[in-house]
């Protein structure tokens, strides 16, 4: 998990709230990921971003959004558009074009278990 | 579209013996084909990729795997298992076909349990 931190580790949601997960990374990574994991469902890509200020939607975007205003910290916001939101979200970065690009692989945080009232 | 299967949920082996997690992929480009582990409630981490080259690719902890593009597969093995490699695996594939690059798809992972 070295490099890239999530916090909190568990967080807890009221019906119709919004919440935001945080994800830094100080490994100078250019590209940055969201997944989601459900039991039985691997990982769902959520969001992802290959640059600063420059981000794209996955398989998955609806209820959720994003920024990345600095290169270091990609936050993901959970909307209360997002029906289900209950469960395990992992962040990851990765090296840029100038290293390789998709060449690379990815190094994940130790995730954020999110959890509904 | 890509996508990435991995037919087994679990995969059983005694601890000792040879192991093969299974993958197959489909992409409209030519992958790049990762390997990941899973410990319960952590992150992944990363085991092993083929970009290209050599279809046999090691990587940590005595882990191998295979490419194989006739049969569209990247099948993870390892000669001799330990009970220490029960974990969830993931496969991962990007496609240099699709536009972007970068977007990753993983399989649902294959859940392994080595038997002391």
């Amino acid at each position: 998990d070295g490099g890239i931190t999530q916090s909190p580790k568990y967080l807890f949601r009221k019906e119709g709230q919004n919440v935001t997960l945080s994800c830094e990374q100080n490994l100078n990574h250019d590209a940055m990921y969201w997944y989601r994991q459900d039991p039985g469902q691997g990982l769902r890509l959520i969001y992802y971003s290959q640059i600063v200020n420059d981000f794209q939607k996955g398989d998955i975007a609806e209820g959720y959004s994003v920024s990345r205003e600095k290169k270091e910290s990609f936050p993901l916001t959970v909307t209360s558009a997002q029906k289900n939101p209950t469960a395990f979200y992992l962040c990851a970065s990765s090296m840029g074009w100038v290293a390789g690009g998709p060449n690379n692989e990815q190094f994940f945080g130790p995730g954020t278990r999110l959890t509904v009232l | 579209a890509q996508s990435v299967a991995q037919p087994e949920d679990q995969v059983n082996v005694a601890e000792g013996n040879p192991l093969t997690v299974k993958c197959t992929y489909s992409v409209s480009g030519n992958p790049y084909l990762f390997w990941y582990v899973q410990y319960p409630n952590r992150g992944l981490q990363f085991l092993l990729k083929y970009i290209t080259g050599d279809n046999l690719v090691k990587g940590s902890y005595g882990f191998e795997a295979e490419f194989n593009k006739s049969q569209t597969s990247f099948h993870l093995k390892k000669p001799s298992a330990l009970v220490s490699d029960s974990a969830l695996y993931f496969c991962a594939v990007r496609d240099t076909g699709h536009t972007g690059g970068f977007k990753t798809i993983f399989g649902a992972g294959t859940r392994l349990f080595v038997k002391a």
